[in-house]
Formats: structure tokens, sequence, C-alpha cells
């Protein structure tokens, strides 16, 4: 399995929501990481866990709390957001340590498109 | 923090031409991957590559690192090579990788 797999691919909801999107690697990947995209811009990243721990938290507000509950799985909960919050969210994975002769790209899932309305 | 360039930020080829996409970076890095995102959003990892030249079919890169940059060459271009070329950098093999603007693709039959 060479794939990163995310869920839902499309999501609407209302500034007093509540939901969570999901992110799902079986290729023994041990870095897991989220971004967020908007309209012809590059990815931006938000968060990286490494080793199921959250290494790195680029200032994202609080209305956005990743969870990573097992090496193959990492979620994104979102509450009371902004319509400004719309966007693609891109879950990656990738190896970490460093070996002679691995590869350490990223491979992303297909994105959730999410609107706040 | 590394700035990350791209050059040039658009592209229009004929179908079958050639091209060259570079990516100019501010610090060293030991992190360089280049991707390309399609019309519907995916990203697809095309090289990781922090130093040296790597071939893919009719994609090949090659990264300077002491000169802090790195090219894409992609040879008899197709429709579907569509899209925008991303360049990402970061200091290690995980941590804080950016990308660079891109460069948006587009091949014409």
């Amino acid at each position: 399995d060479t794939e990163v797999t995310q869920t839902p691919k499309h999501l609407v909801m209302g500034m007093t929501n509540k939901k969570s999107l999901k992110c799902e690697q079986h290729m023994g990947h041990r870095a897991m990481y989220w971004y967020k995209q908007k309209a012809k811009k590059p990815p931006e990243l938000m968060f990286v866990y490494s080793y199921e721990k959250l290494s790195i938290n680029e200032s994202v507000p609080s209305r956005f709390s990743p969870e990573c509950p097992n090496s193959s799985l990492l979620n994104l909960h979102l509450h009371a957001l902004q319509p400004e919050d719309s966007a693609l969210y891109l879950c990656a994975s990738s190896q970490v340590l460093r070996t002679a002769h691995s590869n350490y790209g990223y491979t992303f899932g297909s994105g959730t498109r999410l609107t706040v309305v | 923090g590394i700035q990350v360039e791209q050059s040039p930020p658009d592209l229009i080829l004929q179908e079958g031409a050639n091209s060259t996409l570079r990516c100019n970076f501010s610090d060293s890095v030991n992190n360089l991957q280049w991707f390309h995102q399609n019309p519907w959003g995916q990203l697809i990892n095309l090289f990781y590559i922090p130093s040296g030249t790597k071939q893919n079919g009719r994609l090949s890169a090659t990264t300077v690192a002491t000169e802090r940059y790195s090219l894409l060459y992609i040879s008899s271009s197709q429709t579907t090579d569509s899209g925008v070329y991303f360049c990402a950098v970061g200091k290690t093999s995980y941590d804080k990788v950016i990308f660079g603007p891109g460069t948006s693709l587009s091949v014409i039959p």
C-alpha cells in the first residue's frame, strides 16, 4: 500500500459545527503532516507529528486541533471555524530515520476541500 | 527561515517541447523535493533530490546544493504534464518543509 487516504473528500460546515478530518497511511511512515492550501497558493505547513508526538505547530489557531492516535492515523478536529478557513487540507506522510538508500519524499493524500459557511 | 523562489511563474508549451524549471533557495538544505499538482489538486512527489541528479522517464532533476539551486527538466511534454510544479525544501528529512510559489505549466496540443 503506497498511498495516503483522506476522508471526507468534501466538507461543508457551519461556523458553530464540530467536524473532523481523517488521514490514514499503511506505509510504515512515522512522520505525518497537515498542510493547508488556499487557491493558487502553495501548501502551508500546519502541524508535524513524529513518532505520534506533535513536533511542530506553526502557530495554528486553537480552533484546529490535531491528534495522532496511532502510527497510521492522523486526525484534524475542527471547531468554530471562520469562512477564511475554507481551503484544501492536505495530509502527508514520510519516513523519519535517515538511511543510505531511503527516499524521504512526502506522499500526499488527495485532500479535503473544506467550505465554512 | 529559508526563502524559496521558483521560475518561471507561468509557462505555456506546445506538446512535444522541452522545458527547464528552476528552484533557488536561500540556505543550505538536506531535504529538497519536486512535486506536481494536477488540476484536481492531487500532489504527486516527483523527486526527493537534496543533491545530485535523478531521472524518471521524461523527467529529470539536478540539485547543486553548494550553489543553492535545483532544476527540473521535462522532455517531450504531454498535455497530462499540465499543472503546478512545486519545489519544497527543508533542513531535515522531516521537520519544517517549505514550498516555493510554484510554476504553473500549461501544455497545449
